[in-house]
């Protein structure tokens, strides 16, 4: 079965740089939401899509912004890129009202920022 | 304090043992519950939704206690294979919409199973 899909799988950057991380969901699956993981953290919720439209937000720094297209791939910049942002950012699809909207995870984006 | 708890572990069991992991969570508007496992750099997997009946698959058995505030996992006749971290995982709709939200995740638990 298909699932979700990220690009790039790992990412070198400098401090004050910028990043794009894409991802495509599920097939047919209607909502993406954006996660990071720090080292030796759980995955912490950003930002999320519902039918192209921003649907929730959470701890997100100003500095990122994300949207999702009109074929529902979603992306997530980055700006001023800081030490700080280096994690796994993790990409979940899931489909409104099925199987009380269980959520599908993405290999993740590896960001080292240096 | 954290939304959702865990059991801290690491767990470190020999093939065939029984394991139970325990979680609660604070907030009573939570409304979906998973477990997820992850593998050491890996996207979390789900492993199961959990249901106020209780549901199996296999040999992993959930519970949800919403009096108690208290979701558990029970995994049956070890492999090698399950050693992982077990991520306990809450879900609340968004907030004046109909769309469920994001999930809120337990610290983990690690959990070893040796030969």
């Amino acid at each position: 079965a298909a699932g979700v899909i990220q690009s790039p799988r790992h990412l070198i950057k400098e401090k004050r740089e910028t990043a794009t991380l894409k991802c495509y969901p599920i097939p047919r699956h209607d909502t993406v939401y954006w996660y990071q993981q720090g080292p030796g953290q759980d995955p912490q919720f950003l930002i999320s899509f519902y039918e192209k439209m921003q649907s929730d937000k959470g701890s997100i720094p100003d500095r990122f912004s994300a949207q999702q297209f009109s074929d529902y791939h979603s992306e997530l910049n980055m700006s001023s890129l800081e030490l700080g942002d280096s994690a796994l950012y993790f990409c979940a699809s899931s489909l409104v009202g099925v199987r009380g909207n269980e959520q599908f995870f993405g290999p993740g984006t590896r960001l080292t920022v240096l | 304090r954290k939304e959702v708890e865990q059991d801290p572990g690491p767990f470190n069991v020999p093939e065939g043992a029984t394991v139970a992991f325990n979680c609660t969570y604070s907030n009573s508007a939570s409304q979906s519950f998973f477990w997820y496992r992850q593998d050491c750099r890996k996207e979390p997997k789900l492993l199961m939704s959990v249901y106020s009946s209780g549901n199996e698959d296999g040999r992993f058995t959930a519970q949800l206690n919403r009096a108690s505030q208290y979701i558990s996992l029970l995994i049956r006749d070890s492999k090698l294979s399950d050693s992982a971290t077990y991520l306990c995982v809450e879900q609340r709709r968004v907030r004046g919409g109909t769309s469920y939200g994001k999930l809120t995740f337990g610290q983990g638990t690690i959990l070893t199973v040796h030969p």
